[in-house]
């Protein structure tokens, strides 16, 4: 069946440092990729998308991109801040969504 | 739109209770999902609607779980009777066909059973 695999956290970074979290997805078809993001005490907030192969999604400095070939959607960051701290999920959505397990980030100042 | 609201935020009750949780998604949509978080597990998808009917109830994990979505603007998850491993954050998320599963997430309830 479809799934979704990311890697496992915690992933503990410097302020500024390079961001990657790694996101791969099983399905039969084309779903929609996501990257969701839950802070503390709340829901998850919708942080970026891709709908299909070689999309990329952005916000707020993150990007990730709709690798087919690879069944990928690795998120990235250039230069973290500790406001960004938080739990991230990949997902995909078809005729239903999908998350993966969360990956929790920490920066440090 | 207020975005989907749940209720209650915190839930604290004994074992053999009964609980209910609701949800009242965004106005339009048409698909509701309803998640459980914890720590072991993760995000799981217990069931999801479409047009208030239920698609797939395959991750409910047994029948003391029962979600019903009576109109489009509300829907219960309820577990019967309750058990300490119930104790989870629980989500309610909707969405429409036409936003690619762009979903919105109500803020949790938090269920303790001791």
């Amino acid at each position: 069946g479809n799934s979704v695999t990311q890697m496992e956290g915690p992933v503990t970074l410097s302020e500024e440092a390079f961001l990657t979290i790694n996101c791969t997805y099983t399905a039969t078809g084309y779903p929609s990729l996501f990257w969701y993001v839950q802070y503390p005490g709340e829901g998850l907030q919708l942080l970026l998308k891709a709908t299909k192969a070689d999309d990329k999604g952005s916000n707020k400095g993150f990007e990730a991109t709709y690798r087919k070939e690879t069944t990928s959607f690795h998120l990235e960051k250039g230069s973290v801040q500790v406001s960004d701290s938080a739990v991230y999920f990949c997902a995909q959505g078809t005729d239903k969504l999908i998350f993966g397990t969360g990956t929790r980030l920490q920066v440090f100042p | 739109d207020a975005g989907v609201i749940q209720s209650p935020r915190h839930e604290v009750t004994e074992m053999g209770q009964e609980v209910t949780l609701r949800c009242k998604p965004i106005s339009g949509h048409d698909y509701l999902f309803w998640y459980r978080q914890t720590m072991m597990r993760g995000l799981e998808l217990l069931i999801y609607f479409n047009n208030n009917v239920p698609i797939d109830d395959s991750g409910m994990p047994e029948d003391r779980f029962s979600a019903k979505m009576p109109n489009a603007s509300f829907s219960t998850l309820k577990i019967q009777p309750s058990e300490p491993r119930d104790s989870a954050v629980y989500f309610c998320a909707s969405t429409n066909w036409g936003s690619t599963f762009e979903a919105f997430f109500g803020q949790g309830t938090r269920l303790t059973v001791v």
